[in-house]
């Protein structure tokens, strides 16, 4: 168990739909990452949040939005979904830059 | 651009084979390389990591041998087993301000 937790597991939605997923990091953790896994792309980074604030962005669409909690807990905001969103979304999170990430088993997200 | 390429895309290899899979980077990288192991609905997990002040790192059947001149390093899997059999990437920590970037991922069956 790699103490970061993921909500929900799955998720059905229709196209331009909006989906929230939530993260909760593991205890002490302050930065949260948000990665898109799909079958011919890998892991692709999407955007990083420490202690509250973005730190860095990746290849992440105008639709797509997060925030970190003062709980530091965060959320992925998805937008206008199209069927090319569909994929599996991981949170990881890290005490910091250098340190391991931690992945949560992440939402495997269908737009149909 | 940061890019790391991880080769062969898949793998299959005799139980108690020996199993290597390659990344190389471009670009200036910070000082991490870790590897992480994922399986089927699951999220990647460290496996193992080095830093490049060393050529070599091993732990237990697994052993990571970096080329910092080339900018290349590899993963070998001695004694391979069905219990490996699972997707390897490769990640680098690159220097600035972005999080790490992974390889494509390479998918390992070990057959008995």
């Amino acid at each position: 168990d790699s103490g970061v937790t993921q909500t929900p597991k799955h998720l059905i939605t229709a196209t331009g739909q909006r989906v929230t997923l939530r993260c909760s990091p593991r205890s002490g953790d302050l930065s949260v990452y948000w990665y898109q896994q799909s079958l011919d792309q890998g892991l692709q980074f999407l955007i990083q949040y420490y202690n509250g604030e973005e730190r860095a962005k990746g290849n992440i669409l105008e639709r797509f939005s997060a925030q970190q909690f003062p709980d530091l807990h965060s959320e992925l905001n998805l937008s206008s979904l199209e069927l090319g969103d569909s994929a599996l979304y991981f949170c990881a999170s890290s005490p910091g830059r250098g340190t391991p990430l931690h992945f949560g088993n992440g939402t495997r997200l269908t737009v149909t | 651009q940061q890019q790391v390429k991880q080769s062969p895309q898949s793998l299959i290899v005799q139980k108690g084979g020996i199993s290597i899979i390659n990344c190389a980077y471009e670009n200036t990288a910070f000082d991490y390389f870790p590897w992480y192991q994922q399986f089927p609905g699951k999220g990647p997990a460290l496996l193992i990591a080095i830093r490049p002040d060393v050529s070599e790192k091993k732990e237990g059947r697994f052993t990571i041998s970096f080329n910092k001149s080339a900018k290349q390093f590899s993963l070998h899997i001695m004694d391979s087993q069905p219990g490996d059999s699972a997707t390897y990437f490769c990640a680098v920590l690159f220097s600035g301000n972005t999080p790490l970037v992974f390889g494509k991922g390479t998918r390992l069956s070990v057959i008995a």
